[in-house]
């Protein structure tokens, strides 16, 4: 099955750094979604994006949709120890039931 | 309002044992799935049901079976466990079909397979 490819699989940076993670596909989907997961917990939704080239913020987090459709990125800015876990995006299709996930981001924040 | 609950949290199994997971989700949502998450490997679909009374096969269906047995519930049952089945396991709800309804998901269970 498809599993879209997620850069950097991990990072650690100190407190107060930006951070840029990014998610690549061969296929178009028409929709993206980042989701967060703490340790122990299910994914929760950060943010979706819609339409392509669309940027989107949600606090220190902004994500787009690349014009090619094929691709996403989320930055977060003035990272803080809260983010510390694993991100993962997500394409859909828009009719389709079905998400296909990435591999996923783990980050760590140290003080 | 829990939204999306799973039991157990934990369980071991040994090779050959059954056993079902539970999930039920209490948003009046249309649709459910069941995913495994492996290391390395993001969360794989095994199984949908996009309404009560129906469902269909994900991206990693084999060794698994699937009941809605209403709105709220839809469980997955492995009839025969075996190792390679050692994984988190989460169930998620969406109101619709389409992906521009956002899924929420359970807090997982983690199982393995001896």
């Amino acid at each position: 099955g498809q599993q879209l490819n997620q850069s950097p699989q991990s990072m650690f940076i100190q407190e107060g750094e930006d951070v840029s993670m990014n998610c690549t596909s061969s296929s178009i989907f028409n929709t993206w979604l980042w989701y967060k997961q703490d340790p122990g917990e299910g994914p929760v939704l950060l943010i979706a994006l819609y339409k392509a080239g669309e940027l989107t913020s949600n606090g220190r987090l902004t994500a787009q949709f690349g014009i090619t459709r094929k691709d996403s990125f989320l930055n977060i800015s003035a990272s803080i120890p809260s983010d510390v876990g694993i991100y993962f995006c997500a394409g859909g299709t828009g009719t389709a039931s079905k998400l296909t996930f990435g591999t996923g981001t783990r980050l760590q924040v140290t003080l | 309002n829990a939204g999306v609950t799973q039991t157990p949290k934990f369980q071991v199994l040994k090779t050959g044992q059954s056993m079902t997971l539970q999930c039920a989700q209490d948003m009046n949502h249309n649709s459910m799935y069941w995913y495994r998450q492996d290391p390395g490997m993001g969360l794989r679909l095994i199984y949908y049901s996009a309404s009560e009374g129906t469902t269909d096969k994900g991206e990693v269906p084999n060794g698994y079976n699937v009941s809605r047995l209403n709105k709220r519930e839809f469980s997955l049952r492995l009839e025969s466990a075996a190792p390679s089945q050692t994984s988190v396991y989460f169930c998620a709800s969406r109101q619709g079909l389409s992906s521009y309804n956002e899924q929420f998901f359970g807090p997982g269970t983690r199982l393995t397979v001896l």
